[in-house]
């Protein structure tokens, strides 16, 4: 069975302060892994990463995939209030079927 | 831009009830999806279509049903109405399928079930 494990769950910083969010996965015939943010409502695309070791960056986010010890990461830098959300991890494996995990809240306080 | 428009936006069932929440996306995709988020968990997906006249299965799919008739459109029927079925549902859509590509998620629908 696929699985998605994402940590930490609930994470509290303040402004200014970087954080790294970890995503793990176990899915047959993996295609590609995304990150979504999800704040009140729908989860809106953040990355999309197919290959090892390349960076994807926007902003103060990036992210980073290891196809070899099955994780990425994503890190936002100088973190603002703006972005307190819920971000999500999803990767696509066999059939096409999408695996999410169960998010990470992460709250930026003043 | 509409994109992804979900209806209803809330609903409050009785148990037994049914009801189908109507999915519709204005940017000619082929692959549309329903998922379900329940508090704390990530999004798990219900039903999903590669295209017009087409449905299958995902992790979640007993208690509901779907229909594809038209490819701006995708159905989540639930027939019988249970507690469990109590979430938030989100619809999707993208230019190929699973998480190839970014998907694009509608606003949610919010349904209790009493």
């Amino acid at each position: 069975e696929d699985k998605v494990v994402q940590s930490p769950l609930s994470l509290v910083v303040h402004e200014g302060d970087t954080v790294t969010l970890n995503c793990s996965y176990e899915v047959t015939n993996f295609r590609s892994l995304l990150w979504y943010k999800q704040e009140k409502k729908a989860p809106t695309f953040l990355f999309m990463l197919t290959s090892s070791g390349i960076e994807k960056k926007s902003g103060r986010l990036s992210s980073i995939l290891d196809k070899k010890e099955l994780f990425s990461i994503l890190n936002i830098t100088a973190t603002q209030t703006g972005d307190s959300a819920v971000y999500l991890c999803a990767v696509g494996g066999a059939a096409g079927k999408s695996t999410f995990g169960d998010g990470t809240t992460l709250t930026v306080k003043p | 831009n509409a994109g992804v428009t979900q209806t209803p936006k809330f609903r409050v069932l009785k148990t037994g009830q049914s009801m189908t929440l109507l999915c519709a996306q204005d940017m000619n995709h082929e692959y549309m999806y329903w998922y379900r988020q329940d508090p704390g968990m990530g999004l798990r997906l219900i039903h999903y279509s590669v295209g017009e006249g087409t449905t299958a299965k995902g992790e979640v799919p007993d208690g509901y049903n779907v229909s594809r008739l038209k490819k701006q459109n995708f159905l989540l029927g639930l027939e019988s109405a249970a507690p469990s079925q109590t979430s938030v549902y989100f619809c999707a859509s993208s230019f190929t399928l699973g998480p190839n590509t970014e998907a694009f998620f509608g606003q949610g629908t919010r349904l209790t079930v009493v």
